[in-house]
């Protein structure tokens, strides 16, 4: 079962430059988010989207972008790069039909901006 | 809004040792509860939940039971190993279901 998938594992970046984090579950899941991690902070939610097709902004939302067009991927998108977004970043699904159904994640994306 | 509340860490305990990792919350209505924990170098995985008030949720020898009356949620372990050195997180869910709200983490070192 592979679960949560992210790539890549490890990226450094250099200012201004954009890139995409990909993530995939298999799980056929509705819910899905990307967080970031940051020392002291916990983790916070960037964006989030209840199902293909539809997305919506969390806590951090800037100089993110998100789309949903399968339920199977949800790639974040980085359009210019800033020292900020050094980071550890991770993908999330949930399963809708219940209120108590747990988050699975992937294994991170460690962001380094220089 | 949603918001939870984690004791600060870091935390370090000798092996045997009790453990409380206190978490409070503030919520509408009464969602479910969550503690997650993530050991060094992986993504968080859940460890236990709870869905009701007083229920209790147990997995690896920790323990949290749903206090309504105080909001409360705290992570217990009897006697701590090395293994359970790692970075715990409590979480809910918000109204809608749609996101988890994350408290910040605390830090567990356990030394032999």
């Amino acid at each position: 079962n592979a679960g949560v998938t992210q790539t890549p594992k490890f990226q450094v970046l250099k200012t201004g430059q954009s890139m995409t984090l990909q993530c995939a579950q298999d799980m056929n899941h509705e819910y899905m988010s990307w967080y970031r991690q940051d020392p002291g902070m916990g983790l916070r939610l960037i964006h989030y989207s209840v199902g293909a097709g539809i997305t919506d902004q969390g806590e951090v939302p800037n100089g993110y972008n998100v789309s949903r067009s399968t339920t199977e991927d949800f790639p974040l998108r980085l359009l210019s790069a800033a020292p900020s977004q050094t980071s550890v970043y991770f993908c999330a699904s949930r399963a809708q039909r219940r209120v108590n159904t747990e988050a699975f994640f992937g294994q991170g994306t460690r962001l380094t901006v220089v | 809004g949603d918001s939870v509340t984690q004791m600060e860490g870091p935390v370090t305990l000798s092996e045997e040792a009790f453990l409380t990792i206190n978490c409070t919350y503030t919520a509408t209505g009464y969602p479910s509860l969550f503690w997650y924990v993530q050991y060094p170098g992986e993504g968080l995985q859940l460890l236990l939940k709870a869905t009701k008030a007083d229920d209790k949720g147990s997995n690896k020898g920790f323990e949290a039971t749903y206090r309504k009356e105080t909001t409360s949620f705290h992570l217990e372990k009897g006697s701590v190993q090395v293994s359970d050195s790692a970075v715990y997180f409590c979480a809910l869910p918000n109204f809608g279901n749609e996101k988890l709200t994350f408290g910040t983490g605390t830090r567990l070192t356990i030394i032999p």
